[in-house]
């Protein structure tokens, strides 16, 4: 079965450290891979997709296919990057439903 | 470009009444998904909607769901009778393009079962 395992409920970190959000996924064929954000009394918004390779508010993530890993990193953290951020999946190329992980908090403190 | 709309933000009913939900796609956009949030849970896909028609529909929980989509614009999503465990947000996405796999989401809907 698809899933999306995001193993962090909430990350704490200080203004100015790395972050690392964790992403693994189980997907049987070739998957697409999105990070998702949601800040507070905002919606729902992406924040970047593996096929794109780009780097969106300074974040990057690259896919991993053997480790099946699609984690979610930032040299420098900002006050305003604290929100809550899913993981999801979808098939490749498909217009088809999104798998999300359950999402992890992102508090950075001044 | 207006994204997409839900109403109500927030809607607190009884155990055993009906709610209706509805959701405003982004102009153009054919595809229109409905996923829900439990308390505590992920986000879970319900249905998807090409147009008027639907496309899959394997996320609805029970048939006290009923999701419509009327001339292929704005949908309906009906919780009838409701249940405590119905609690929760329900979201919409839409999506323009079969081939760009990018859904942009409203909101969302507040449930809160009594």
């Amino acid at each position: 079965a698809q899933r999306v395992t995001q193993p962090e409920k909430l990350l704490s970190v200080f203004k100015g450290a790395p972050v690392e959000l964790k992403c693994n996924y189980s997907y049987s064929g070739s998957p697409e891979l999105f990070w998702y954000v949601q800040y507070s009394r905002q919606r729902l918004q992406l924040l970047l997709r593996h096929i794109s390779r780009e780097s969106i508010k300074g974040f990057t993530a690259d896919l991993n296919k053997g480790e099946t890993s699609f984690h979610l990193k930032k040299p420098f953290a900002q006050e305003e990057d604290s929100a809550m951020y899913y993981c999801a999946t979808a098939r490749s190329g498909n217009t088809g439903k999104l798998i999300f992980g359950q999402g992890t908090t992102l508090q950075v403190k001044p | 470009e207006a994204g997409v709309t839900q109403f109500p933000s927030h809607s607190v009913i009884e155990k055993g009444q009906t709610v209706t939900l509805r959701c405003d796609p982004i102009s153009g956009h054919d595809n229109l998904y409905w996923y829900r949030r439990v308390m505590g849970k992920e986000i879970k896909f319900l249905l998807h909607f090409v147009k008027e028609s639907k496309q899959d529909e394997s996320g609805m929980p029970n048939n006290r769901f009923l999701a419509e989509r009327t001339g292929g614009t704005y949908s309906t999503l009906k919780v009838q009778p409701a249940e405590l465990e119905d609690s929760g947000v329900y979201f919409c996405a839409s999506s323009p393009r079969r081939w760009e796999n990018i859904q942009y989401f409203g909101a969302g809907t507040r449930l809160s079962v009594l």
